[in-house]
């Protein structure tokens, strides 16, 4: 079965500084993956995905990630935090073959501080 | 409307009552799936529909949830006999076919229970 582990569950970095989400993963078939953002009192919508081509995803806000398949990790980065980013990230993984569920990990909080 | 659409938005229960959350998908969406979001839980996966297949049921935590979707449209959620634990955010997705293989699902903003 697919799963997903989110390293920190709060993560504080200053306005300007380099944003670092860390998600591995454990699936028996290589993976979908996925990072959805959540800001405050808001619903959840796709960062960016994972799907076999490029391992270097580049997404919404200026947030990448890069999947490693050696290290099971596909950890979600941005160069400079801007205030704005503050809110609940959340990676998933779905598993190949003929199902659409979402496995979610327990989410990270990103504060940012100015 | 354009996006995912679920009622209400807050609801406030006493323990052993039953509950009903609706959820509007976007129109077009064949996928529709059910999460429920507790603190420092993540999102827990419920259940999964899909055109007119069966439904995927492996999340429901227990028999007391059952969830229908009716015409391939709305679905709803039902609670019966709630518990203080079922007290969570319950977050409805819809996705196109193409969508829900590569995992781009539109969520709706969720229906709070809170169970007393």
């Amino acid at each position: 079965a697919q799963s997903v582990t989110q390293l920190g569950s709060h993560v504080s970095v200053s306005e300007g500084a380099l944003v670092l989400l860390r998600c591995n993963y454990s699936s028996s078939v290589p993976p979908y993956l996925f990072w959805y953002v959540q800001y405050p009192n808001q619903g959840l919508q796709l960062l960016l995905k994972y799907t076999s081509a490029a391992t270097l995803v580049k997404g919404i806000n200026g947030f990448e990630a890069e999947f490693k398949k050696s290290e099971t990790s596909f950890h979600l980065t941005k160069p400079s935090a801007h205030m704005s980013d503050a809110a609940e990230y959340f990676c998933a993984v779905r598993g190949r073959g003929n199902t659409g569920k979402l496995i979610f990990g327990q989410g990270t909080t990103l504060q940012v501080k100015p | 409307g354009a996006g995912v659409s679920q009622s209400p938005s807050n609801k406030v229960t006493e323990k052993g009552k039953d509950v009903e959350l609706r959820c509007d998908p976007i129109s077009g969406h064949t996928a529709l799936y059910w999460y429920r979001q507790s603190l420092g839980q993540g999102l827990e996966f419920l259940i999964y529909f899909q055109g007119n297949s069966a439904p995927d049921k492996s999340g429901l935590p227990s028999d007391r949830f059952s969830a229908e979707r009716t015409g391939g449209s709305v679905s709803t959620l039902t609670i019966q006999r709630t518990q203080q634990e079922d007290s969570a955010v319950y977050l409805c997705a819809s996705s196109s076919r193409t969508g829900s293989n590569t995992g781009e699902l539109f969520f709706g903003e969720g229906s709070r229970l809170t169970v007393l």
